[in-house]
């Protein structure tokens, strides 16, 4: 059972570049989320995506592109990277909506990150 | 903009005593979550408490509620070195996007 995985787990990167990051989650969720985390920050959403083909813009979406072509997979891409774009990055899942009673519906589950340095 | 905000930023506690972190946000909410995030993992969920509930029970954990302030609180009892951690509360706000909002967290430490 491996849950939520992303890969790379480090990348170093030059200004410019562009670099996609891998998630997959094996749970069949529908809603997937990319969230960037920086000191004093806290977590900060990018994108997310209710289901395949199904995406939209959080909080801080300039610079990044999400494709859902498949529910267990959710990329994020940084079409020309930036020193700005330096953080960890976060992709997590959570159920579908509309099981009855079922606060687990909104939990979301967490793979281990992407720590992305650009030079 | 940050929709929860922890308090305080920092916490340092002795074994066997009590951890309390308090949260505050800024909108209505469904839901309030608290996560927990060991140095270089990723979030963990604890314990999720809705809007029409004030109090809630999970393990050592306890969340209370108060929409009226839009504040919430953690308290972890008979803290662990184990309990050593950052600690988030994030917010489910009522917009039908079930995207969280996350605040800028508590680190926690617990000395043995």
């Amino acid at each position: 059972d491996a849950g939520i995985t992303q890969s790379p787990r480090y990348k170093i990167t030059e200004t410019g570049r562009q670099v996609t990051l891998m998630c997959h989650q094996t749970w069949s969720h529908s809603y997937m989320f990319w969230y960037r985390q920086d000191l004093g920050h806290g977590l900060r959403l990018i994108y997310y995506s209710a289901a395949a083909d199904i995406t939209d813009k959080g909080e801080v979406p300039d610079g990044y592109v999400v494709s859902r072509s498949k529910t267990e997979n959710f990329p994020l891409t940084l079409e020309s990277a930036t020193r700005s774009q330096t953080s960890v990055y976060f992709c997590a899942s959570s159920n579908s909506p509309g099981l009855a009673g079922a606060t687990s519906s909104y939990e979301q589950y967490f793979g281990p990150g992407t720590r992305l340095t650009v030079t | 903009s940050q929709q929860g905000e922890e308090d305080p930023q920092a916490l340092s506690i002795q074994e066997g005593e009590n951890a309390t972190m308090n949260c505050s946000y800024k909108t209505s909410i469904n839901n309030l979550q608290w996560y927990r995030q060991n140095s270089g993992r990723g979030l963990v969920h604890l314990i999720l408490i809705r809007s029409n509930e004030r109090e809630k029970h999970s393990g050592r954990l306890r969340v209370t509620l108060d929409t009226s302030k839009k504040s919430s609180s953690l308290l972890i009892t008979a803290s662990r070195a184990a309990d050593t951690a950052s600690y988030f509360c994030a917010t489910d706000a009522r917009t039908g996007r079930r995207a969280l909002t996350f605040g800028s967290g508590t680190r926690l430490q617990v000395q043995p």
